[in-house]
């Protein structure tokens, strides 16, 4: 079974301030992990996945296959940041449509 | 930008009344999804659907649950007889392809569904 634990479900920090979002997953695959954001009265959408490792909007995240662990940084939080994060792991079956497993989120709020 | 579009945006219903939710999914994808999140709980996934058919489904898409893909734009889910657990927000989402890069999944804005 896949799972995606987010163990903070509120985190605030004040503009500047470094910000880090936490992700643990359970996947006995090999997984591809996403970072969706939701900003207010907006859908879901992407904001960074770990195969492109890019960074995205000063945000990023890297795959600890050790400590089963995908966290969310960005070194100076902006005001604008403010939203609901949701990490996701896909998986399934090889060469099917695979789902997404879904955290429960984190709402950051950063503080002028 | 194309985006996966829904409609209606908010649906009430009567309890045991049948419901579609319509979703537009983007139109180079070949991938389609149907997610819920009941208020305060996370995104679960219901269904995946490839090549007119169902590709994977959760233990939640039991036989109430339905979708089609009635003509080449619109992809719908069907819920035969509502009932009050059916209250939640569900999102349509679409993706290009299954390989990396390809799979990413864009997400619909969401139908409220209230069920009374």
């Amino acid at each position: 079974a896949q799972r995606v634990t987010q163990p903070e479900k509120l985190l605030s920090v004040f503009k500047g301030a470094p910000v880090e979002l936490k992700c643990n997953y359970s996947y006995s695959g090999s997984p591809e992990l996403f970072w969706y954001v939701q900003y207010s009265r907006q859908r879901l959408q992407l904001l960074l996945r770990h195969i492109s490792r890019e960074s995205i909007k000063g945000f990023t995240a890297d795959l600890n296959k050790g400590e089963t662990s995908f966290h969310l940084k960005k070194p100076f939080a902006q005001e604008e940041d403010s939203a609901m994060y949701y990490c996701a792991l896909s998986g399934g079956s090889s060469g099917s449509a695979r789902q997404l497993t879904f955290g429960s989120g984190t709402q950051l709020t950063v503080l002028p | 930008e194309p985006e996966v579009t829904q409609t209606p945006s908010h649906q009430v219903t009567q309890m045991g009344q049948e419901v579609i939710l319509r979703c537009v999914p983007i139109s180079n994808h070949l991938y389609f999804y149907w997610y819920r999140q009941i208020l305060g709980q996370k995104v679960e996934f219901l269904v995946s659907f490839y090549n007119n058919e169902i590709s994977e489904k959760s233990e939640i898409f039991d036989d109430q649950f339905s979708v089609e893909r009635p003509d080449g734009s619109n992809f719908t889910l069907k819920i035969r007889s509502t009932k009050l657990e059916d209250s939640a927000m569900y999102f349509c989402a679409s993706s290009r392809g299954l390989a990396p890069l390809q799979e990413t999944q864009y997400f619909g804005p969401g139908t409220r569904l209230l069920v009374l």
